[in-house]
């Protein structure tokens, strides 16, 4: 199965700044990446979808860009409700798999 | 917005069962895909399964073949979940997420259920 590395594990930022989020995929997967947001005791929430594309009612704050095996999420001026954990996800091969998370804390 | 709203916690013991529920709502139930994952703490999150609703086919993860079945109820829009044997391992959040046929992504989750297995 392909494994998903994300980096860094943890990223304090302050808030107005911006985030940058890696992941990179141990095979290529082409575009089929999406980044998953989810705040404790939430529901996860899908960000991003095809590596670049914002999902419905997703702020432009976010964007996402890569192909192959390296995929980048940023959060422009980061907000107190961006602060949570972030998954990157392969969803080309069986068995879809995550990557570890990259965890978002107000520095 | 689809939302998903998902059955309680529940605590069971080694060796027994579980069966976790997920109705969806404002959804276009019969037409789309049900995705099953699960996340233990401190852990990434887990690929269990999935089932189209309207068929019923299922694609489960070989680590669960034998043990998972998905099923659901088009009168009520209910998917479910059921994992037998349980061990230890198997405590962790489980959650629904609707996906389209023939793909892997999941566009909106349920919150969670917390299955916790312990003697």
């Amino acid at each position: 199965e392909i494994v998903m590395t994300q980096s860094p594990a943890t990223l304090s930022v302050s808030p107005g700044e911006r985030a940058t989020l890696s992941c990179r995929a141990s095979q290529s997967i082409s575009t089929f990446l999406a980044w998953v947001q989810h705040k404790p005791g939430q529901a996860p929430r899908l960000l991003i979808q095809a590596a670049s594309t914002r999902a419905p009612g997703i702020s432009a704050r976010f964007s996402g860009s890569g192909s192959g095996t390296e995929f980048t999420l940023t959060i422009s001026s980061l907000q107190s409700e961006d602060f949570a954990v972030y998954y990157c996800q392969q969803y080309i091969n069986w068995p879809p798999t995550f990557g570890q998370g990259t965890k978002l804390e107000i520095k | 917005q689809v939302q998903l709203v998902q059955s309680g916690p529940e605590v069971k013991k080694p060796g027994t069962s579980v069966k976790v529920s997920c109705k969806a709502s404002t959804f276009t139930f019969t037409s789309s895909a049900v995705q099953w994952l699960r996340q233990a703490r401190g852990q990434r999150p887990e690929w269990i399964g999935w089932m189209v609703v309207g068929s019923g086919s299922t694609n489960y993860a070989q680590k669960f073949q034998d043990r998972v079945t998905m099923t659901r109820d088009m009168s009520t829009s209910t998917a479910y979940m059921e994992l037998t044997s349980l061990r230890s391992e198997d405590t962790a959040v489980y959650y629904c997420a609707t996906a389209s046929p023939g793909s892997y992504l999941s566009h909106s989750w349920g919150q969670g259920t917390l299955v916790t297995v312990s003697s």
